[in-house]
């Protein structure tokens, strides 16, 4: 299984609510992260876990929590978003330690904020 | 941050023309580098990786170039085919613990028929 599965593909919400993003994954992978890509641009990493620790924040605002309940679970639970966090949010996996593989990205959760 | 990767939006090639995408990268401390593909609607896709130990890598109709002098990378894909069409991103790792990729800002290849 070389795959990376994030649910839901497609979420619409009001600033208000309250809602999370799911990734899945089942290569053994010990390093998983967010990211976030706007149209026409490339992804910007987010965060990053390794051994289901957080090793990087790239200064991204509270509204925004992830959470990795296991090696093969990462959740970002969204709080209060702008418009203008709407976007494609990737998440990807691979092994933990520098230089060891690329990273297997999923399809994408969609999130439009109103 | 530091950025990576040449403002290059649009490449148009014939069908069964080779094609050549570029990208620059700033960190010299990066040593790892990896090309994705991106069709509309989905996550990126590996395509080819390099180290910074070599100067070319091969793959089937793809090779990628490294000129650290320069700090230059280039992925060359060999008679290009309609599902060739995408976004070509270069990405880098920037250094510190663990995977950290930085991605350049992408290519848009067009296959003309």
């Amino acid at each position: 299984d070389t795959e990376v599965t994030q649910t839901p593909k497609h979420l619409v919400m009001g600033m208000t609510n309250k809602k999370s993003l799911k990734c899945e994954q089942h290569m053994g992978h010990r390093a998983m992260y967010w990211y976030k890509q706007k149209a026409k641009k490339p992804p910007e990493l987010m965060f990053v876990y390794s051994y289901e620790k957080l090793s990087i924040n790239e200064s991204v605002p509270s509204r925004f929590s992830p959470e990795c309940p296991n090696s093969s679970l990462l959740n970002l639970h969204l709080h209060a978003l702008q418009p203008e966090d709407s976007a494609l949010y990737l998440c990807a996996s691979s092994l933990a330690d520098r230089n060891t593989g690329e990273l297997f990205f999923g399809e994408g959760s969609r999130l439009t904020v109103l | 941050g530091e950025s990576v990767g040449l403002h290059l939006p649009t490449l148009s090639v014939q069908e069964g023309d080779n094609s050549i995408i570029n990208c620059a990268y700033s960190n010299s401390a990066s040593d790892y580098f990896i090309w994705y593909k991106q069709e509309s609607g989905k996550g990126p896709q590996f395509i080819i990786d390099i180290r910074s130990n070599m100067d070319k890598r091969q793959g089937q109709r793809v090779t990628v170039l490294l000129n650290k002098t320069v700090k230059h990378l280039s992925l060359q894909i060999a008679a290009t085919q309609p599902g060739d069409s995408a976004v070509y991103f270069c990405a880098e790792n920037v250094g510190g613990y663990g995977q950290n990729f930085v991605f350049g800002p992408g290519t848009r290849l067009s296959v003309l028929p």
